[in-house]
């Protein structure tokens, strides 16, 4: 079965650290792209950031950018999302989701959620 | 970045009958060198995360019911439901994907009337 299941999501206060996890299964995780996409409480989706099928290329959205950083380990099928410098407005339901060849995301892990307060 | 814009933010629609939701782009994500619109439709139930209903604007992800269409080129693009289902309660989002900051649209609730 393709799977993907996050974990790692937590309460953290603002300004601190947290690093994001993302076991993929069932498929050749190092032929695909991977994205994280998060979303706030009873709001919409927001795409954070791209991570090629190499490593070679990544994105990410202007609202994290300098404070996160994807990763991905192709010999463990994991991807990553380090997140530092964390603020109330980064709470939110994060997803790791893969990328097809039109860069639509058809596989969604079930969420992790992180929460930033004091 | 390409703002997505959704309307209405909300539909309420009889079962059985027709729904429309409309995406319109900022800008045109038609990419001319394949002539493909980079646009997808989602499906979010509650405490679900969302399922690929279409991408290419118009092509069905495998083992999405044919009463989900998608159409429309360039800014312009339609989902409809043909027949609406219980099961079709969900909020839908288009996202775009030429740019390489994707975008995701704001959302439309979807319900019985």
């Amino acid at each position: 079965e393709v799977q993907l299941v996050e974990s790692g999501g937590g309460l953290v206060q603002p300004g601190g650290s947290l690093r994001l996890s993302c076991a993929a299964s069932g498929f050749i995780f190092s032929s695909y792209s991977m994205n994280w996409v998060r979303q706030a409480p009873g709001k919409g989706l927001e795409w954070v950031s791209f991570v090629s099928s190499s490593g070679a290329i990544i994105y990410y959205a202007d609202s994290v950018k300098g404070r996160f950083t994807i990763s991905r380990d192709n010999v463990k099928d994991s991807l990553y999302l380090q997140m530092n410098s964390l603020r109330a407005e980064d709470t939110a339901v994060y997803y790791c989701a893969r990328g097809t060849l039109a860069s639509a995301f058809d596989i969604w892990g079930q969420g992790t959620m992180v929460t930033v307060s004091s | 970045d390409i703002v997505m814009t959704q309307s209405p933010d909300s539909l309420a629609v009889s079962l059985g009958e027709r729904a429309t939701i409309n995406c319109k782009s900022s800008q045109s994500v038609l990419y001319s060198s394949n002539n493909k619109n980079y646009l997808a439709w989602y499906q979010q139930k509650p405490g679900q995360p969302p399922k690929l209903l279409i991408y290419w604007a118009s092509t069905r992800e495998s083992g999405v019911p044919d009463r989900f269409s998608g159409s429309g080129s360039g800014t312009d693009f339609t989902l409809t439901i043909s027949s609406l289902q219980a099961e079709d309660v969900a909020v839908y989002y288009c996202q775009q994907s030429y740019d390489t900051l994707y975008t995701f649209g704001q959302g439309t609730k979807l319900k019985i009337k």
